[in-house]
């Protein structure tokens, strides 16, 4: 069965420094990853899916298939990054996810 | 327009009884996803329905929990004779097709469930 892990709870940064959210699967297969994000009081988002090699806010992720890992980035922090961040996995055609159990990311002046 | 809803968004009920969670999805996606958060934990997949396909009931914890769905319309998920275990948030999320795995799922806001 797959599984997503996210080691960190809580990540602390101060703005302008750079973020790194860590994010390990175990999946036989080729998975499809994702980041959602959840801020303050609003309901869970897409960030970013593997397969769009995209940047979005500045985050962006590298799906490592050799590490198995699809870690979170961003150079600069800013104090609107502030949020809950659920790595995700979704394998074959059915589309549901797995999601790891997240990482509150606050960022600090 | 409309984003997916969800009612009630909180349930406080005593154990044993049971509960009806609803869901709005979005119009023209005709797949739909129950998901359980439980405190300090990820999200668990339940159920999943894809358009007029037998649903994947893969995620289900027991067979106290059960859902339907109307078409490509309404879902309801209903929990029989509720555990205090059962007490979490409830996420909704639907796609415009549940067979590319890479389709975004948009989220309700979920219904916080509390059983006494």
């Amino acid at each position: 069965a797959q599984r997503v892990t996210q080691p960190e709870k809580l990540l602390s940064v101060f703005k302008g420094a750079p973020v790194e959210l860590k994010c390990n699967y175990s999946y036989s297969g080729s998975p499809e990853l994702f980041w959602y994000v959840q801020y303050s009081r609003q309901r869970l988002q897409l960030l970013l899916r593997h397969i769009s090699r995209e940047s979005i806010k500045g985050f962006t992720a590298d799906l490592n298939k050799g590490e198995t890992s699809f870690h979170l980035k961003k150079p600069f922090a800013q104090e609107e990054d502030s949020a809950m961040y659920y790595c995700a996995l979704s394998t074959g055609t059915a589309s549901k996810l797995t999601f790891g159990t997240g990482t509150r990311l606050q960022v600090t002046l | 327009g409309a984003g997916v809803s969800q009612s009630p968004s909180n349930k406080v009920t005593e154990k044993g009884k049971d509960v009806e969670l609803r869901c709005d999805p979005i119009s023209g996606h005709t797949a739909l996803y129950w998901y359980r958060q439980r405190l300090g934990q990820g999200l668990e997949f339940l159920i999943y329905f894809q358009g007029n396909s037998a649903p994947d009931k893969s995620g289900l914890p027991s067979d106290r929990f059960s859902a339907e769905r109307t078409g490509e319309s309404v879902s309801t998920l209903t929990i029989q004779r509720t555990q205090q275990e059962d007490s979490a948030v409830y996420l909704c999320a639907s796609s415009r097709t549940g067979t590319r795995s890479y389709n975004e799922q948009f989220f309700g806001p979920g219904t916080r469930l509390t059983v006494l």
